[in-house]
């Protein structure tokens, strides 16, 4: 199956530490992704993680896997106003020498002062 | 090296109407992939194209919908009598061949509105 499912909501206070979650349903999937999408624009690639590993750091940026419960999360320190977007969790399904993405709903992320 | 280009940003359409939506990819980059997000969704695969040749077509509607990547110029995804329930953004991805993890990066969107 083809499903990826995130929380709709968060909302933490600035310096706090966010956590958005993400299950998903493909354990083929060679490489999971997040992206941030602002208002009115397209998605930034933000971080992603390969399905052997079950953690990477990139300066906030924390990505843990656990392949064994299809759970992924992406934590992010000392949270600021500009992270204030949706965040977008995707797993890969190859296809002809490329891939296709399937996203989750989104997580919106709301920080407060 | 600009981005992925999507142009127009946002196109008006009345019912049975044509839009044609364009994404020319980053440089050196000659995989498309087109994406759907309706409202308060998640993007939805529609069809991934390569130089000249659909790879693979099986999130495109059956019908009024339709994809190109021609050898020059940009990608065009165009819709035929467009009905109120195509109105969404349309996002447009590209990756370079060959380079694993096959990473995507998006256009802007082209906001599509049907009166």
């Amino acid at each position: 199956g083809e499903d990826v499912e995130q929380s709709l909501f968060l909302s933490v206070r600035e310096g706090d530490s966010s956590v958005i979650n993400c299950t998903y349903t493909d354990s083929s999937s060679t490489y999971l992704y997040w992206y941030k999408q602002e208002p009115g624009a397209g998605l930034q690639l933000l971080t992603y993680i390969f399905s052997n590993m079950d953690m990477k750091q990139d300066q906030r940026l924390t990505v843990l896997l656990n392949k064994k419960d299809k759970h992924l999360s992406l934590r992010i320190a000392d949270t600021q106003t500009g992270d204030s977007a949706i965040y977008f969790c995707a797993e890969e399904i190859l296809t002809g020498g490329g891939n296709k993405l399937t996203f989750g709903t989104g997580t919106q992320l709301k920080v407060e002062l | 090296n600009a981005g992925v280009m999507q142009n127009p940003r946002h196109l008006v359409r009345r019912r049975g109407q044509e839009a044609r939506l364009r994404c020319s990819p980053m440089k050196g980059h000659s995989h498309v992939y087109w994406y759907r997000q309706l409202p308060e969704e998640g993007l939805k695969f529609m069809v991934y194209l390569q130089k000249e040749n659909i790879i693979d077509e099986s999130g495109m509607p059956k019908e009024r919908f339709s994809a190109e990547f021609p050898k020059e110029g940009p990608s065009i995804l165009r819709i035929q009598q467009v009905v109120r329930g195509d109105s969404a953004a349309y996002f447009c991805a590209s990756s370079p061949p060959g380079a694993i993890p096959y990473i995507q990066y998006f256009g802007a969107g082209t906001r599509l509105s049907v009166l």
